[in-house]
């Protein structure tokens, strides 16, 4: 059974703060995706990598893919209290199949 | 595009009534996702469609659960009786399988509260 572990599971942290959330499995993804999601909303999908070392950026939100395609970090420099939210990572093994999910990092930015 | 589509967003219901959840997904993608979300559980994948064809049905709680795809665009999450424990959050979420990201949309979900 392939298993994804977030950490941490809650982080409070003071706006202006950098972070970095994890998603580490035993497990080869054939590509690993990011959300976030809003109270009250769904998941809204932010960033998809699928090469060994890969690098993203998506404003102050950087996505990084292990080179072994085992595990994925999620930096956000200077947060901001529009950040906070349920950060999910997600990982594929194949086309067809589900997609494993985490089970949250769960993120609040104080102004 | 707008997006995976479900009705209603919010039920509140009494025990023992049946419970009918809708999904609209992505035009042209051919996999849909049910999975309910709570606090104590996190995400959790109920059932899923390849091409409307139930592929794996080994989430779904009980046999007072069913869902059905008759079509490409229409997907039916049914409860019956519900109960209690059902109350969480129902999402539907679709993706275009065998590209290279395979990326994922969700809806907005369905929030149930069964008294």
């Amino acid at each position: 059974t392939q298993l994804l572990e977030q950490s941490p599971q809650f982080l409070s942290i003071q706006e202006g703060e950098n972070l970095t959330v994890y998603c580490n499995s035993s497990s080869v993804f054939s590509s690993l995706q990011w959300y976030r999601q809003e109270p009250g909303e769904g998941p809204v999908l932010l960033v998809t990598v699928v090469t060994g070392g890969e690098v993203k950026k998506l404003k102050r939100l950087t996505f990084q893919f292990g080179d072994a395609r085992k595990d994925s970090s999620l930096h956000i420099t200077a947060a901001q209290p529009g950040d906070t939210g349920l950060y999910l990572c997600a990982g594929l093994d194949s086309g067809n199949t589900p997609l494993v999910f985490g089970k949250g990092t769960r993120l609040s930015v104080i102004a | 595009d707008a997006g995976v589509i479900q009705s209603p967003r919010h039920e509140v219901t009494e025990m023992g009534q049946e419970v009918t959840l809708r999904c609209k997904p992505i035009s042209g993608h051919n996999s849909l996702f049910w999975y309910r979300q709570t606090m104590m559980r996190g995400l959790e994948l109920l059932i899923y469609f390849n091409n409307n064809v139930p592929i794996d049905d080994s989430g779904m709680p009980e046999d007072r659960f069913s869902a059905k795809m008759p079509n490409a665009s229409f997907s039916t999450l049914k409860i019956q009786p519900s109960e209690p424990r059902d109350s969480a959050v129902y999402f539907c979420a679709s993706r275009l399988a065998g590209g290279l990201y395979n990326e994922q949309f969700f809806g907005p979900g369905t929030r149930l509260t069964v008294l």
